[in-house]
């Protein structure tokens, strides 16, 4: 697509639910990451993915946090039995090889309740 | 470790007087610096790369290695750049996730 898809673009969930968000990058895009935006705390890294290498999930908090990237195209954050601590908005970014900035989507706002 | 400090949570200047967001990093190889900005109800996108060494919407950053340092100028701030602004590094080699600061909210007052 033109730019960088994120669905859905807000999602309530109850304490404990496990919810999935969904990230689909720009055609061509070998390189997929995700972020967390909380107030006050700006971009948190979460996890990389790079072509088919293993990702980087330095940044994952905790164990109930997972992701895949499929076909080395679409890509889905999973957050397991939420917490309140877990709302914030979750950001998809992509980029081509080289020395470049990243295409940011509009990102998931999650609201735990 | 990467780490790239915004010292100022919030700026707040009048129209057309000048700017400067203030960004630090620490890093010790030669690292790549970009700013970022985020205007309300939009997406983070790109606003310059030290790389490119060039002016977009009239500001400019000039990487300062001695002093470990990336601030974004503008001579003459407008209303419309009202923002978030995050100042964010990569690393050569390794992995290429950017760090990113916590970033600055700048108001330009009427």
């Amino acid at each position: 697509g033109a730019g960088v898809s994120q669905s859905p673009s807000n999602k309530v969930t109850e304490k404990g639910k496990d919810v999935e968000l969904r990230c689909d990058p720009i055609s061509g895009h070998t390189a997929l990451y995700w972020y967390r935006q909380s107030l006050g705390q700006g971009l948190e890294f979460l996890i990389y993915f790079q072509g088919n290498s293993a990702p980087d999930k330095s940044g994952l908090p905790s164990d109930r946090f997972s992701a895949e990237r499929t076909g080395g195209s679409v890509s889905t954050l999973t957050i397991q039995r939420t917490q309140q601590e877990d709302s914030a908005v979750y950001l998809c970014a992509s980029s081509s090889p080289g020395r470049k900035g990243y295409t940011f989507g509009s990102g998931t706002r999650l609201t735990v309740v | 470790a990467q780490r790239v400090t915004q010292p100022e949570k919030l700026l707040s200047v009048f129209k057309g007087a000048p700017v400067e967001l203030k960004c630090n990093y620490s890093y010790s190889g030669s690292p790549e610096l970009f700013w970022y900005v985020q205007y309300s109800r939009q997406r983070l996108q790109l606003l310059l790369r030290h790389i490119s060494r060039e002016s977009i919407k009239g500001f400019t950053a000039d990487l300062n290695k001695g002093e470990t340092s990336f601030h974004l100028k503008k001579p003459f701030a407008q209303e419309e750049d009202s923002a978030m602004y995050y100042c964010a590094l990569r690393g050569q080699g390794g992995s290429e996730k950017l760090v990113f600061g916590k970033g600055t909210k700048l108001t330009v007052n009427p």
